[in-house]
């Protein structure tokens, strides 16, 4: 397997603040990038994507922002609620070198307190 | 989006033995996928089914313990063969392409526990 088995790092973030959840990925070929959220119990569900050729994608309350120099990737949640807690990841794909496979990261996991 | 089932979603087995989980997509997709996810840790891609033809594996997994069917666009099937307690885990199944587009979705897994 390709993923990185760690002790997920964990963020505590206050109830209304903003989040920033940061991501080193391992691939400079990767072409196309996700950040995914899990809650316990389930299957992660897609939250928002970028592609290479941009470094910033808003959604509705979330921002990814890619910078390629770095091979750095983030995720910042606006307005914070407690339904956001739950564990992040970002995932890769590392474009036509390596298939169209997603590779996923360490993950983090997000505590919101009301 | 899709809807992506699996059954069973949870099972207890013996050591020695081999479950079969499926995985049903509710739209036709070009390509699916099969993770392992240990409690507390990150996903691990174990394969991708591909239809009509033998599964690619990554490093580490092979045909033989993880055997793989996709007989059509919609379905797929991940075997864990001869089990051990080291192969309780969570498998998930995703699906990515054709009615999908780029976004891959996930199924919400099978939690396996070998005793």
């Amino acid at each position: 397997g390709e993923s990185v088995g760690l002790h997920l790092p964990t963020l505590s973030v206050q109830e209304g603040d903003n989040s920033i959840i940061n991501c080193a990925y391992s691939n400079s070929a990767s072409d196309y990038f996700i950040w995914y959220k899990q809650e316990s119990g389930k299957g992660p569900q897609f939250i928002i994507d970028i592609r290479s050729n941009m470094d910033k994608r808003q959604g509705q309350r979330v921002t990814v922002l890619l910078n390629k120099t770095v091979k750095h990737l983030s995720l910042q949640i606006a307005a914070t609620q407690p339904g956001d807690s739950a564990v992040y990841f970002c995932a890769e794909n590392p474009g036509n070198t390596g298939g169209f496979k997603t590779i996923f990261g360490a993950g983090t996991r997000l505590f919101v307190k009301a | 989006s899709a809807v992506i089932s699996q059954k069973p979603s949870r099972d207890i087995c013996q050591r020695g033995t081999s479950l079969t989980i499926q995985c049903q997509v509710d739209s036709q997709v070009t390509m699916m996928f099969w993770y392992r996810q240990q409690p507390g840790q990150s996903l691990t891609l174990i394969a991708t089914a591909n239809q009509g033809s033998e599964a690619t594996y990554e490093s580490g997994f092979v045909i033989d313990k993880f055997p793989i069917s996709r007989p059509n666009l919609t379905f797929s099937t991940l075997t864990v063969s001869n089990m051990s307690p080291e192969d309780s885990s969570i498998y998930l199944c995703s699906a990515r392409g054709g009615a999908l587009v780029d976004t891959q979705y996930f199924g919400p897994g099978t939690r396996l526990t070998v005793l």
